[in-house]
């Protein structure tokens, strides 16, 4: 069974400071690992990783994966208050085509 | 905003009703997948559609089920709702089967059972 580990859960930082979101996956055939961001309800996508060792980089965010240590990382850099919120990490399932979600960091960036 | 929608945006249901859930997907996509996030957790995978046929299922009870249409909209119905069946319920939808990097999601529908 596919599985995703996330950590930590829960993160509180103030403005300006830069965070580092873990994400652990056990998986049958491995394709990629997607990043997504949820504020209210809708995940929103952010980054699609598939090989190792690229970093991908939207703004202030990055990430970046091990496939030999089985792992991924993502950065956010000077950190505001728009990112607050709840980041997910997922792998696409083995056989048909949807996603195997960790439980998710809720990041709570105060000013 | 992707372009995805679902309704209602929330209800309220009590132990032993019935649910019909309601997606519609982006324009030309015809692969819908519903999720099932909890409080605290992650989306949960319940199943996919792809061109009006089930195409995958996750590990929820036959009580789930689900439909969709030939305009690739998409309805979860679930039987005999039981408290453990509060969360909010995702559909994504895609253009294609395999692109799991396009899957856009909608809003949810907040459902709680009293």
């Amino acid at each position: 069974e596919d599985k995703v580990v996330q950590s930590p859960l829960s993160l509180v930082v103030h403005e300006g400071d830069t965070v580092t979101l873990n994400c652990s996956y056990e998986v049958t055939n491995f394709r990629s690992l997607l990043w997504y961001k949820q504020e209210k309800k809708a995940p929103t996508f952010l980054f699609m990783l598939t090989s190792s060792g690229i970093e991908k980089k939207s703004g202030r965010l990055s990430s970046i994966l091990d496939k030999k240590e089985l792992f991924s990382i993502l950065n956010i850099t000077a950190t505001q208050t728009g990112d607050s919120a709840i980041y997910l990490c997922a792998v696409p399932n083995s056989g048909y085509s949807t996603l195997t979600f960790g439980k998710g960091t809720m990041l709570l960036v105060s000013p | 905003e992707t372009g995805v929608t679902q309704s209602p945006t929330h209800l309220i249901k009590t132990r032993g009703q019935q649910v019909t859930l309601r997606c519609s997907s982006q324009s030309g996509h015809n692969t819908v997948s519903w999720y099932q996030q909890a409080l605290g957790q992650g989306p949960q995978f319940i199943f996919q559609y792809y061109r009006e046929e089930e195409n995958g299922r996750g590990n929820f009870p036959p009580r789930f089920s689900g439909l969709q249409f030939p305009n690739y909209s998409s309805e979860l119905n679930v039987n005999a709702l039981e408290l453990d069946d509060s969360a909010l319920y995702l559909c994504a939808s895609s253009l294609e089967q395999t692109r799991t990097d396009t899957q856009y999601f909608g809003p949810g529908t907040r459902l709680t059972v009293l």
